[in-house]
């Protein structure tokens, strides 16, 4: 079955960088594109952009440019998302997110909460 | 880029039907796709519309989508409310240049 794994909570300081991973089984992972989605405490749900498995090239939403990096490592089924001069503002849990069935957001990871606090 | 706006929050009985409406700032409802997700508490969301008024398989037909021209909205529907359908939902859309949009979730409480 589909599965999309990611990793642990992350406690991290403000400056510092922090990547996420999501591991992906049960499906070719290079067929099918890997968006990712922030929400943000109490909040709603923000697309951040997405990584083509195939080619490797990323898109990023508004907002979402700079300081974040989609990446792929496809020996492994694995896509990463990492942010760099966290801020407390980056506090979110961030989910990985692919398109298997129906073109759109149809499996989701588990989210990974990154807290961003001195 | 557009904006999708949704009730902050909607309620209702068990056994009622509830609407929840998304409408779109700009550009045509109807020129992109939209969808819904459910996120229950502590949970990842999950699909239950797709392309306006698809229903993903093993979600129940209770669940019902519409787009309305007019209006520049989509709609979700949930008839035979059970307290097990109470969650945050959440509108998604995109534009030409494949930008998605969610709109800022609605949350529905069953009493």
């Amino acid at each position: 079955q589909v599965q999309l794994v990611q990793s642990g909570s992350e406690l991290k300081k403000p400056g510092a960088s922090v990547k996420v991973s999501c591991k992906a089984s049960g499906y070719t992972f290079t067929s099918y594109a890997m968006n990712w989605v922030r929400q943000a405490p109490g909040q709603g749900l923000e697309w951040m952009g997405w990584i083509n498995t195939n080619t490797g090239n990323p898109t990023y939403a508004q907002g979402f440019t700079g300081r974040f990096v989609f990446s792929l490592d496809t020996s492994v089924s694995t896509a990463y998302l990492q942010i760099s001069s966290l801020k407390a503002e980056d506090t979110a849990v961030y989910y990985c997110a692919t398109d298997i069935l129906t073109g759109y957001l149809d499996y989701w990871g588990q989210g990974t909460l990154v807290t961003v606090s001195s | 880029n557009f904006m999708l706006t949704q009730p902050h929050s909607v309620s209702e009985s068990p056994g009622k039907t509830v609407t929840i409406s998304c409408t779109r700032s700009s550009g045509s409802i109807a020129s992109n796709y939209v969808q819904w997700y459910q996120q229950r508490p502590g949970s990842s969301p999950t699909t239950v519309i797709y392309e306006d008024n698809q229903r993903p398989s093993g979600v129940p037909d209770r669940f019902s989508g519409s787009i309305d021209s007019s209006s520049n909205s989509a709609s979700l529907t949930i008839s035979g409310l059970k307290t097990e359908d109470e969650a945050d939902y959440y509108c998604q859309s995109y534009d030409s240049s494949n930008r998605w949009v969610f709109g800022g979730g609605t949350k529905l409480t069953v009493l």
